[in-house]
């Protein structure tokens, strides 16, 4: 089982700013880096899967970057818009499993 | 309708009683997983199945069990339910690249 850690755990902005949060895992034994989105009262949808060292992904707003040799992946969220309230949930995967990390919580302020 | 669907979506029961949670998908996955979340813990696997004859336990799964039906289905039980089981339980399924796809989610109160 992987220890998948992020920070922050929580984060307010304003509308239009942009921001970013951090996904940390062992970079040992590492297969997968998977990041979801988590509305309220909804299920969590899939953001990006990222297996290759130095990967970046990009959806709409929303970017990834992967680094498989030091255990960290950043997501981006450029100009942040109130539907963008979310939590992000990152999982890493070393095998059959995926392990997530507790999330981080972004609020955006109108 | 949704691809991957769970029942029931609420339930609240008394310690000791036996409660099973249900899966149904139509996504076509071979694979299917059960989690729980409890707020600040994220997302914690309990079972998974790669397959119809394929049960894995995953980090939390003492207290429950589960059965692989079919392809489509995939059920938890919890066979005599503790207070320390009030959690929100979701289904999902994967096909080989290990993308999830959620279920609504059932949210399981044991007084």
């Amino acid at each position: 089982i992987l220890n998948v850690e992020q920070s922050p755990q929580s984060l307010h902005v304003q509308e239009g700013d942009s921001t970013n949060f951090t996904c940390s895992f062992p970079s040992s034994n590492f297969y997968a880096l998977h990041w979801y989105r988590w509305e309220t009262a909804k299920s969590p949808e899939a953001l990006f899967v990222m297996t290759l060292n130095g990967d970046e992904k990009k959806k709409g707003r929303i970017s990834a970057t992967l680094n498989t040799k030091e255990g960290y992946s950043y997501l981006y969220i450029k100009g942040s818009q109130p539907e963008d309230s979310a939590t992000y949930l990152c999982a890493g995967n070393a095998g059959n499993m995926l392990t997530f990390g507790g999330g981080t919580r972004l609020m955006v302020k109108p | 309708d949704a691809d991957v669907t769970q029942t029931p979506r609420n339930r609240i029961t008394k310690t000791g009683k036996r409660i099973m949670l249900e899966c149904s998908q139509t996504k076509g996955h071979d694979r299917m997983y059960w989690y729980r979340q409890d707020p600040g813990l994220g997302l914690r696997l309990i079972y998974y199945s790669f397959d119809v004859k394929d049960i894995n336990k995953g980090e939390i799964s003492d207290g429950y069990s589960v059965s692989r039906q079919a392809q489509a289905k995939f059920s938890l039980s919890l066979e005599s339910a503790i207070p320390n089981q009030t959690a929100l339980y979701f289904c999902a399924t994967s096909d080989w690249n290990g993308e999830l796809f959620f279920g609504e989610g059932s949210r399981l109160t044991v007084l």
